[in-house]
């Protein structure tokens, strides 16, 4: 199975709250697992990455954990800014392939409330 | 980091032309990949643009539809061919670098396409 599964698809959020974004996978030969984010008007953008020999990374307010038996991954952004609305995506890939294809989710419209 | 250029950003064409995409990579990279995304959803892959050979497409997608070129490691068109309303999307461009550092797709802009 080559597709990943995002929820939810919309995201409403005070600020300084906490998002959270979750993804699931089914193809075990994944390797890659990153997050883009999106603004209106703009091309996706990396945001943070995680590859699965470790349950978590941390950039700053943003925060990948990884459950690799239970093949998800959740994107986590503390203390929510207005400026953090946005749509996100997950997606995974193969580095083995060697073809640098990513597979998306479906995509979560995050809005931040002041 | 690589920068993405596309252009045109946006156009408006009537049904049955065509329009070719044009994108810019700053750097070389590794490979060059064609999207379709639909306002709201996810990102759709077209193609592979390979690098002085035919492009490799995905499922549901045709060449002579959507013919692709790369003739060098920084540079892609995509063509819409034979229009109708149904191609009116945003069509993405991006470049893949990938080494033991890490994997990171960069994205263009988009060019948005309405079809009339």
């Amino acid at each position: 199975q080559q597709q990943v599964k995002q929820s939810p698809q919309s995201l409403i959020v005070q600020k300084g709250g906490i998002s959270i974004i979750n993804c699931a996978y089914e193809n075990t030969a994944f390797d890659y697992f990153p997050w883009y984010q999106q603004f209106p008007g703009k091309g996706p953008a990396l945001l943070i990455a995680i590859r699965p020999d470790v349950s978590e990374k941390k950039e700053g307010r943003f925060t990948i954990s990884f459950n690799k038996s239970a093949k998800q991954f959740s994107l986590h952004i503390m203390d929510s800014q207005p400026g953090d609305s946005a749509t996100y995506f997950c997606a995974a890939s193969m580095r083995s392939s060697n073809t640098g294809k990513l597979i998306f989710g479906q995509g979560t419209t995050l809005q931040v409330k002041p | 980091s690589a920068v993405i250029s596309q252009k045109p950003s946006r156009d408006i064409c009537q049904r049955g032309t065509s329009l070719t995409i044009q994108c810019q990579v700053d750097s070389q990279v590794t490979m060059m990949f064609w999207y379709r995304q639909q306002p709201g959803q996810s990102l759709t892959l077209i193609a592979t643009a390979n690098q002085g050979s035919e492009a490799t497409y995905e499922s549901g997608f045709v060449i002579d539809k959507f013919p692709i070129s790369r003739p060098n490691l920084t540079f892609s068109t995509l063509t819409v061919s034979n229009m109708s309303p149904e191609d009116s999307s945003i069509y993405l461009c991006s470049g893949y670098s990938g080494n033991e550092a890490g994997d990171t797709q960069y994205f263009g802009p988009g060019t948005r396409l309405t079809v009339l």
